[in-house]
């Protein structure tokens, strides 16, 4: 079965790290785009980081995040991590994993998320 | 980047009741758009793609229309089933991947 699933959240003080993981099952992830969404307790989506796999090999943040999350693969494994470094309160949320095909391709595949609470 | 204008940000309508949901594009994305429906505690699911494509196994009660820049999701006759929000995406160039603020739908 295609899919992505999502691991490695969890509670965590402000100013602290988490890396959550997206394992990719049924196709090989490292043709795809990888990116990360989030979403807030009662808010709406927001796109967190991309890393274009296949040809098109760079990186791309939101300003709220760059410069603190880091994004990375490990090819072998088909999976992609997001190293969240100085977390605070508002990145609180769900986090999904969503690979993408490029422009103009319709389909997103989601995992189900993981859960990010970021609280003293 | 790709803004995309959502409204309304909520709405309440009757069972049966015609429901509207308007995009804007910031600039022209053709018809790479999408619409998605999520319910609580799960990812989005996929609803029209192509600016007026009705997925595989979605009620013919949704639709979705283009013109020029506006894009516009229809709910023909609401069910409570459809208690949701919804969200618009473009695809036209990603990433970054770029989505309405969305609209919560509930029964009055």
């Amino acid at each position: 079965e295609v899919q992505l699933v999502e691991s490695g959240g969890g509670l965590v003080r402000p100013g602290g790290s988490l890396r959550l993981s997206c394992s990719a099952s049924g196709f090989n992830f490292n043709g795809y785009t990888a990116n990360w969404v989030r979403q807030g307790p009662g808010k709406g989506l927001e796109w967190v980081a991309s890393d274009v796999g296949s040809s098109g090999q760079y990186i791309l943040y939101a300003d709220s995040v760059r410069g603190r999350f880091t994004v990375s693969r490990d090819k072998d494994e088909n999976v992609v991590y997001l190293q969240m470094n100085s977390l605070r309160p508002d990145d609180t949320g769900v986090y999904y994993c969503v690979g993408d095909g490029g422009s103009g391709w319709y389909r997103l595949l989601w995992g189900l998320g993981t859960l990010v609470t970021v609280s003293s | 980047d790709v803004q995309m204008t959502q409204s309304p940000s909520s709405l309440s309508a009757a069972v049966g009741d015609r429901v509207t949901i308007t995009c804007q594009a910031s600039h022209d994305i053709s018809n790479y758009l999408n619409w998605y429906q999520q319910k609580p505690g799960t990812p989005p699911k996929l609803l029209i793609y192509g600016a007026s494509n009705l997925e595989t196994g979605v009620p013919s009660r949704f639709s979705g229309t283009r013109s020029g820049t506006d894009f516009t999701f229809t709910i023909s006759s609401l069910q409570p089933e459809d208690v949701a929000t919804y969200y618009c995406q473009q695809y036209d160039n990603i990433p970054p991947l770029t989505f309405g603020a969305g609209t919560k739908v509930e029964i009055k």
